[in-house]
């Protein structure tokens, strides 16, 4: 079936420093992924997406790769403000399942100053 | 442009109670999402709407559970009678394709508690 993997949380880190968070994925197919973030009190919100292999998406200084060999879609950024402190979702979507999405747990990010 | 609108924002209801969640999507969207965060767990596809019609309502756990959308535009899903394990977050979510390539876009949610 198909299914997203991400790094458990909470991640706990300093303003300015650099941020992973793992997600690895399984699909019976070629897959879009995509990173959602959701902020205190808000909504889920679409932060970048991939749709193909080696495709890098990007946002708000926020980058993941598309790494077909690896099936993974880790999230990076290199200096991290407070104001990124949310819950980030990694999920995946398959054309031939229309329109359903797969996510992962989610990983809780606080940054600190 | 308005977003996708859901209320009430929290609910807390007593085990056996009746709660009705209601979404309001971006206009023009013909369909319609809900997904469903139990704490600690995935966020779950529940169902789907294209205009009033239910395209897949498989993730839908079970017959406590009903979803309306009159008329092709708000939706409500009601749970009757909710229990415990009903608690966490409902989201809505629209989008004028079908296709999940593309993303969709999702409200703030529905913390729904049941005690």
């Amino acid at each position: 079936g198909n299914s997203v993997t991400q790094m458990e949380g909470p991640v706990t880190l300093s303003e300015e420093a650099f941020l992973t968070i793992n997600c690895t994925y399984t699909a019976t197919g070629y897959p879009s992924l995509f990173w959602y973030v959701q902020y205190p009190g808000e909504g889920l919100q679409l932060l970048l997406k991939a749709t193909k292999a080696d495709d890098k998406g990007s946002n708000k200084g926020f980058e993941a790769t598309y790494r077909k060999e690896t099936t993974s879609f880790h999230l990076e950024k290199g200096s991290v403000q407070v104001s990124d402190s949310a819950v980030y979702f990694c999920a995946l979507g398959l054309s031939n399942s229309g329109y359903a999405l797969n996510f992962g747990k989610g990983t809780s990010l606080l940054v600190t100053p | 442009e308005a977003g996708v609108t859901q209320f009430p924002s929290h609910s807390v209801i007593e085990k056996g109670q009746t709660v009705t969640l209601r979404c309001d999507p971006i206009s023009g969207h013909d369909n319609l999402y809900w997904y469903r965060r139990v704490m600690g767990k995935e966020i779950k596809f529940l169902l789907h709407f294209v205009k009033e019609s239910k395209q897949d309502e498989s993730g839908m756990p079970n017959n406590r559970f009903l979803a309306e959308r009159t008329g092709g535009t708000y939706s409500t899903l009601k749970v009757q009678p909710a229990e415990l394990e009903d608690s966490g977050v409902y989201f809505c979510a629209s989008s004028q394709g079908q296709q999940a390539t593309y993303g969709y876009t999702f409200g703030s949610g529905t913390r729904l508690t049941v005690v």
